[in-house]
């Protein structure tokens, strides 16, 4: 295990619902990503939190949202998706600002919309 | 923005050939990291190279940093089915920001 859990690991939705992922670390990391991961482009970040604060958000569209309440713990809130959004969706964690500064993923969530 | 290229973006080898991949920053990066995934698994760190020529091997694994720090390698000897994945590249920039490579997709023929 590498101390990255994901919730749900497999997720199917419909474009008009409302649905969550959820990440939690436990290796008292101080940064948490999400990753997009699907044929086209294998390793899409998508948002930064370092220290609770958002740091990165590589144009991502506003139908997802994330949200990073503690150092532990991220969500990424989804709503009115569209099907080329089926993915996996990877979050890690790292120590940011550190020498070693390698992350740890997640197992991931495979989200497919219909 | 820092850019971070892989090649070949897929690789098939008989097995107990040699495997090659090769990592190219856009900027001169601090450090390199490789991550192996695994088909239906996620990405796992597999080292990280600082200095400049750096060479680091692991068992069949050898990595090698570029003389500027802008360039990657990782060469497989004698590949595996095991070795079956998906191997990335990451650079670390003057920010502490973590750019990955596009990966190469490695099949091995038994």
């Amino acid at each position: 295990e590498t101390g990255v859990t994901q919730t749900p690991r497999h997720l199917v939705m419909g474009m008009t619902n409302k649905k969550s992922l959820k990440c939690e670390q436990h290796l008292g990391h101080n940064a948490m990503y999400w990753y997009k991961q699907s044929a086209k482009k294998p390793l899409e970040l998508m948002f930064v939190y370092n220290f609770k604060e958002q740091t990165e958000n590589n144009s991502v569209p506003s139908r997802f949202s994330p949200e990073c309440p503690n150092s532990s713990h991220l969500f990424l809130h989804l709503h009115t998706l569209q099907p080329e959004d089926s993915a996996l969706y990877l979050c890690a964690s790292s120590q940011a600002g550190t020498f070693n500064n390698e992350q740890f993923f997640g197992p991931g969530t495979r989200l497919t919309v219909l | 923005g820092q850019q971070v290229m892989q090649i070949p973006q897929y690789q098939h080898v008989q097995e107990g050939e040699d495997f090659t991949t090769y990592c190219n920053s856009s900027t001169t990066l601090s450090n390199i990291q490789w991550y192996k995934q695994r088909p239906g698994g996620h990405p796992v760190f597999l080292i990280q190279l600082v200095k400049s020529g750096e060479v680091k091997k692991q068992k069949r694994l050898t990595f090698q940093f570029g003389e500027a720090k802008k360039n990657s390698s990782l060469h497989i000897t004698a590949t595996q089915t095991t070795d079956v994945g998906t191997y990335f590249c990451a650079g670390t920039n003057a920010g502490n920001m973590l750019t990955f490579g596009g990966g190469t997709r490695l099949m091995v023929k038994p």
